[in-house]
Formats: C-alpha cells, sequence, structure tokens
C-alpha cells in the first residue's frame, strides 16, 4: 500500500511569514496525527482528527497554528505568522482503528524560519 | 509532562553485538511502542507490546514491559551497520495518542 504523503520536504521561511503543509494518510485510515519534531528531541503530538473531527488538539499554539481535515482524507497544518522556534520537522501520521494505535508516519517537512 | 524517557541517550557498539534500550514513561498505557527513525527520515513502527504482556519477539528484536516500574526495554541481537538509527518508545494511552520518549542514537560500526 501507498505511505503517507507529505510536501512539501523542505521549506525556508522568515520569522513573521506563513507556512503551510500537506499530507496525505494511507487509504482508508480514519485516524491522522500532525506532530513536531524538534531537532534532537522526540515527536510532540500537535493535533489528532478522526475523519473530520479535533480529537485532540491540547498542545497546538492555537495563536499562530491551525489544521484542518475538511473532507476526512487530506489534511494541512499551517503557521501563521511562523517564529524562530517553530523550526522543526513536522511529521503526519496516520492509523487504522483496528491496529491498536500502530500509527505511520509520512517522510517529513523540515521548516527552517530564519 | 507525559512523555517518556530513553536511557542512554546515545549508544556506539560494534557489529555483532546487542544493544539494549530503556524506555520510562509516565502514565497508564494500553500498549506500548517502538519506533526506529533514520536521520532526516519519517518514523518507522517496529514493534508493539499491550499493557498485559511481559515480553514479546519480533525477529531480532525482544521487547520487555514491565507495567509495576512503568518500563520498556528494546534488545537488539547480533546488530548490524545498518541498525544505525535513532529508537524512540511511544506509549500509547486510552485516546490512542503517542508520548514519545526523547530517543536513543544507537551507533553500530562496522
Amino acid at each position: 500500500e501507498a505511505g503517507v504523503a507529505q510536501s512539501p520536504r523542505y521549506k525556508i521561511i522568515e520569522k513573521r511569514q506563513s507556512v503551510a503543509f500537506w499530507c496525505n494518510p494511507i487509504s482508508g485510515h480514519a485516524t491522522l496525527y500532525w506532530y513536531q519534531q524538534i531537532l534532537g528531541q522526540g515527536p510532540k503530538l500537535l493535533i489528532q482528527f478522526q475523519n473530520n473531527g479535533v480529537v485532540d488538539d491540547s498542545q497546538l499554539p492555537k495563536d499562530r497554528f491551525s489544521a484542518e481535515r475538511l473532507k476526512g482524507v487530506d489534511s494541512t497544518l499551517k503557521i501563521q505568522p511562523a517564529k524562530l522556534e517553530d523550526s522543526a520537522v513536522y511529521l503526519c501520521a496516520s492509523s487504522a482503528a483496528e491496529r491498536l494505535g500502530t500509527q505511520y508516519f509520512g517522510p517529513g517537512t523540515r521548516l527552517t524560519v530564519l | 509532562s507525559q512523555q517518556g524517557e530513553e536511557d542512554p541517550q546515545a549508544l556506539s557498539i560494534q557489529e555483532g553485538e546487542n544493544a539494549t534500550m530503556n524506555c520510562s514513561y509516565k502514565t497508564s498505557i494500553n500498549n506500548l511502542q517502538w519506533y526506529r527513525q533514520n536521520s532526516g527520515r519519517g518514523l518507522v513502527h517496529l514493534i508493539l507490546i499491550r499493557s498485559n504482556e511481559r515480553e514479546k519477539h519480533s525477529g531480532r528484536l525482544r521487547v520487555t514491559l514491565d507495567t509495576s516500574k512503568k518500563s520498556s526495554s528494546l534488545l537488539i541481537t547480533a546488530s548490524r551497520a545498518a541498525d544505525t538509527a535513532s529508537y524512540f518508545c511511544a506509549a500509547i494511552t486510552g485516546a490512542n495518542n503517542l508520548f514519545f520518549g526523547t530517543g536513543t542514537r544507537l551507533t553500530v560500526i562496522p
């Protein structure tokens, strides 16, 4: 089966600019996750979708980050405006409910904020 | 924080040796998973152990879980240079959220 797709793979922006990331999960996977991974750390969950509804966004900095999954398939994560500390890899993952939480990760988008 | 912690942070071994990584977590879990991440790549699921299991094997991988101590270990036997990567444990809570540890960076020297 095709894996989780993410684009772009790399993005460099200046602080205060806006940026958007796109994710296409594995076909049929109802749950989609966005993670932020700062260099040298483990991934931190930003938001979890079940179909097109938000299950958990408790760690999403809502003043600048937003995410949507309008049709329950693709998802976009937006940062507006970006700060230097947003430099990280943004990982998208998906899971099928019957796999007890096993998540399948995309390659990530590496964001550099200058 | 509900994140776990891996120990050691970095491990360097010779090819053929065994590598053991430990993980501690803070919250009650449904299961615990181990993931591998090659440099610049996404995470790959390795193995899952349920909260009512104590040990699980998959190929050269052996995972143990001690829920009373809130700890797990990952053993990679007969290591290969291709095993060089970062390894993360992830605690799965009732909401199917993963809380990742800080990772162990494993280097296998050919």
